[in-house]
């Protein structure tokens, strides 16, 4: 198993510019989330979603959105790239048990630089 | 404040010491999440508790769900065990969401 993959590792954008960030996961888990960590902070939920077709907002949603086609991708996408969206992205995965989400599985994570 | 409170923020230790990583969180929780991340920035899974103790070789981590607090000790310290070690919760009325602490520092020098 591959496990939680990310792309890219690192991307430099310019203010205005949109990009998807990849994130796919072989291990059948029906709940996948994505973070971004901010020196000082904890990780912060952005996404998530509990199934194919099902997505939900987090705690920092704006200037995000995701969708969820398939069980094993769920890509991020930045709409219009602002400094303040300047940090590192993790994507992660689990399976959802009877009380909820379970073990979760990181991806490698995405470094984000928007000048 | 947050929801999740850790303790110390940074910490450095001498290769053989014990140590000892807080936890302290605010409302009612379904589990509780240690995690490691190395220099690499990669973010490992530790251990998922909702009650007492739990260990895996070197690493014990414990939990009161009356006091809202958890530890995670690490015996035998060593080089490698050097990373940023997050706290995380489930809160029950968050569903399947997490809510993270803003991690400990740990330095182990030879």
């Amino acid at each position: 198993n591959a496990g939680v993959t990310q792309t890219p590792k690192f991307q430099v954008l310019k203010t205005g510019q949109s990009m998807t960030l990849q994130c796919a996961q072989d291990m059948n888990h029906e709940y996948m989330s994505w973070y971004r960590q901010d020196p000082g902070m904890g990780l912060r939920l952005i996404h998530y979603s509990v199934g194919a077709g099902i997505t939900d907002q987090g705690e920092v949603p704006n200037g995000y959105n995701v969708s969820r086609s398939t069980t094993e991708d769920f890509p991020l996408r930045l709409l219009s790239a602002a400094p303040s969206q300047t940090s590192v992205y993790f994507c992660a995965s689990s399976y959802t048990g009877i009380k909820g989400a379970d073990t979760q599985y990181f991806g490698p994570g995405t470094r984000l630089t928007v000048l | 404040k947050n929801e999740v409170e850790q303790s110390p923020q940074n910490l450095t230790a001498q290769e053989g010491e014990f140590i000892t990583i807080n936890c302290s969180y605010s409302v009612g929780i379904s589990a509780l999440h240690w995690l490691q991340q190395h220099p690499g920035g990669g973010i490992v899974s530790l251990f998922m508790l909702s009650s007492g103790k739990k260990k895996h070789g070197r690493l014990i981590a414990t939990i009161n769900i009356q006091e809202k607090h958890s530890s995670l000790h690490i015996t035998a310290s060593h080089p490698r065990d050097s990373a940023v070690y997050i706290c995380a919760v489930r809160p029950m009325e968050y569903g399947n969401k997490l809510v993270f602490g803003a991690g400990t520092i740990l330095r182990v020098k030879s």
